[in-house]
């Protein structure tokens, strides 16, 4: 079975653009939530998404969206790239919101 | 305010020993702890679990304790293998409004063949 998937799995961008990723979740979970790991940080929480609904936000700025698909895939969006965004961006899923999450590989994001 | 702590950036223990890992938190809501582990290149991968009602969850040859009046939960490793070597993360799921997971910053281990 495959795990969760994340695309692409290196990024580069100038300050300023715009940026999407993606994440396809474990067969069967309806669940995905987005994580930004800084180097020598442990995952800091974005957002959860579930059954295509927005469940969760951390504190992150309005320039960080996202959505959920009815395949639950789901799109994470970074408007008005900072070089401060470069980082490491997670992909979770899990079967619903309060149950173990399965994290992909990561996305490695650097801003220039 | 960081709610989760591991004070412990690396560690490194002979292969065959017994690796402990510790981490502290501040918040006595949390009801559900985690530890992942992490290869470098490579997303966080679940390793055990334990629930704020329990005070041990054992797992082959890992073991956490939970300690809910100290506010500490500490991984144990017996015996330690080479290929336990990554950086392990504890995790504390907040479970009032949305079910995130705040997450310490990580203990390196090392173990020596």
């Amino acid at each position: 079975d495959a795990g969760v998937t994340q695309s692409p799995t290196h990024l580069i961008k100038t300050r300023g653009q715009h940026v999407t990723l993606r994440c396809s979740p474990i067969s069967g979970h309806k669940s995905v939530s987005w994580y930004q790991q800084v180097l020598g940080q442990g995952p800091q929480f974005i957002f959860q998404y579930y059954e295509k609904e927005e469940r969760g936000r951390g504190n992150f700025p309005d320039r960080f969206s996202a959505r959920q698909f009815p395949n639950y895939s789901s799109e994470l969006n970074v408007n008005a790239l900072l070089l401060g965004d470069s980082a490491l961006y997670l992909c979770a899923s899990s079967t619903g919101p309060s149950t173990e999450a399965f994290f992909g590989q990561g996305t490695r994001l650097t801003v220039v | 305010d960081q709610q989760v702590k591991q004070n412990s950036p690396s560690l490194s223990v002979q292969e065959g020993r017994i690796s402990i890992l510790n981490c502290d938190y501040t918040n006595s809501m949390f009801d559900y702890f985690l530890w992942y582990k992490k290869y470098p290149a490579e997303g966080p991968t679940f390793l055990i679990s334990i629930s704020s009602i329990k005070d041990k969850n054992e797992d082959g040859r890992f073991t956490v304790f939970l300690n809910k009046s100290a506010k500490h939960l500490s991984l144990h490793i017996v015996p330690s293998q080479p290929g336990d070597s990554a950086v392990y993360f504890c995790a504390a799921r907040a479970s009032w409004g949305t079910y995130k997971y705040i997450f310490g910053t990580g203990t390196r281990l090392k173990v020596l063949a």
